[in-house]
């Protein structure tokens, strides 16, 4: 079965400052991979994904994320925090097979300090 | 993409009794999802909702408290029945137009049982 984990409930950043966010896989095959933001009390919102081609994926609001097979992660960069960027942050990798299943990591919390 | 609504957006309700939450999407997806999200935590998938059929559950969910439908294939509801406590969670939904298995979250339900 695959599973996402991310490293650090929290993470506290100032603004301006760069932002790195961890999230390691384990799956069997190339998997499909996924970071989502959660702002307080709303749903969930794409940032980007990886699928197949360039391993460097640009996302919304400024965010990259660069696919490493060989390391099994995915992390998620910016190079400059706003204060806008506080939220809570998922990486998530889907199921490999026809359920379209998405596997969730415990979250990052995402502190901006001014 | 897909743009989906949730209601009701937040309830509070007394134990014992049951919330259905209705999930309306803007366009056909492939295939629904119903989450629950306790607080602080990450995403747990409860369903997958199958349009005209029974849903199929994740281990520790069951019907009889989960009851899901799918009546056509961009609308689903999910009750919560004999409410406790530890039912006060935010219940989401998603949908996924298939391929890389993208999955697009409603805003949430906000479940408070007294």
């Amino acid at each position: 079965a695959q599973s996402v984990t991310q490293l650090g409930s929290h993470v506290s950043v100032s603004e301006g400052a760069l932002v790195l966010l961890r999230c390691n896989y384990s799956s069997s095959v190339p998997p499909y991979l996924f970071w989502y933001v959660q702002y307080p009390n709303q749903g969930l919102q794409l940032l980007l994904k990886y699928t197949t081609g360039a391993t460097l994926v640009k996302g919304i609001n400024g965010f990259e994320a660069e696919f490493k097979k060989s390391e099994t992660s995915f992390h998620l960069t910016k190079p400059s925090a706003h204060m806008s960027d506080a939220a809570e942050y998922f990486c998530a990798v889907s199921e490999m097979d026809s359920s379209y299943k998405l596997i969730f990591g415990s979250g990052t919390r995402l502190l901006v300090r001014p | 993409s897909a743009v989906i609504s949730q209601k009701p957006s937040r309830d509070i309700c007394q134990r014992g009794t049951s919330l259905t939450i209705q999930c309306q999407v803007d366009s056909q997806v492939t295939m629904m999802f119903w989450y629950r999200q306790q607080p602080g935590q990450s995403l747990t998938l409860i369903a997958t909702a199958n349009q005209g059929s029974e849903a199929t559950y994740e281990s520790g969910f069951v019907i009889d408290k989960f009851p899901i439908s799918r009546p056509n294939l961009t609308f689903s509801t999910l009750t919560v029945s004999n409410l406790s406590p530890e039912d006060s969670s935010i219940y989401l939904c998603s949908g996924a137009l298939g391929g890389t298995g993208e999955q697009f979250f409603g805003p949430g339900t906000r479940l408070t049982v007294l």
